[in-house]
């Protein structure tokens, strides 16, 4: 059973559009979020983090949503850009001291 | 400041037999943790040491063991390959543990024939 779910294993989006990529998580008792990125032959890269005291935290072009109720977090991107283009994974530890990882959204970014 | 790195990089063995794989942390970073990269499964959590003791340790047999040295270097072994244990093995360290912003070496990708 996915505690940590990305339903969209890829995602293709114009140049310069936002790219929004998604997650579900089925444990309300999660304390913060963790968004990867990947590209191949490398190590995931730590992008944005948000605590679960917070709905929203922004990074340049990056924000991550937290929606609590809806058990769902969401990283957008906006512009998208060409180097944007990799996997992206969310992560959450848990109490337990262990983390669970999405099993990642492939974006596309299109010229 | 270098990064996180892992050897070797590729690796082929043959069911039945062990592998051991290596990582070196940043500089002052005093943990480091494992992970299991599968098409199937996707990141899994093997393991996390902290000052050469074992922290914490994810759901994975027996088979899959680590270590860290004084240095914070630190190894990973698997005895007795199976097929399934094909997979991306990633390593990542922070300056005092936990898994807040961590840092991903490039991986050691190891196949099972």
């Amino acid at each position: 059973d996915q505690q940590v779910k990305q339903n969209s294993p890829s995602l293709s989006v114009q140049e310069g559009r936002i790219s929004i990529l998604n997650c579900d998580y089925t444990n309300s008792m999660f304390d913060y979020f963790l968004w990867y990125k990947k590209y191949p032959a490398e190590g995931p890269t730590f992008l944005i983090s948000i605590s679960s005291i917070k709905d929203k935290n922004e990074d340049g072009r990056f924000t991550v949503f937290l929606n609590k109720s809806a058990k769902h977090l969401s990283l957008h991107i906006v512009p998208s850009q060409p180097g944007d283009s990799a996997v992206y994974f969310c992560a959450i530890p848990n109490r337990d001291d262990k983390i669970i990882f999405g099993k990642g959204t492939r974006l596309h970014i299109l010229p | 400041k270098a990064g996180v790195t892992q050897t070797p990089r590729y690796l082929i063995k043959t069911r039945g037999q062990q592998v051991t794989l290596s990582c070196s942390p940043i500089s002052g970073h005093r943990s480091v943790s494992w992970y299991q990269q599968t098409p199937g499964q996707g990141l899994q959590f093997l393991f996390e040491y902290f000052s050469e003791t074992q922290r914490n340790k994810g759901n994975f047999p027996g088979r899959f063991s680590g270590r860290q040295f004084s240095n914070s270097r630190s190894e990973m072994n698997v005895s007795t390959l199976e097929l399934g244990d094909s997979a991306l093995y990633l390593c990542a360290s922070t300056r005092q543990g936990g898994f807040h912003e961590q840092y991903f070496g490039p991986g050691t990708r190891l196949t099972v024939t």
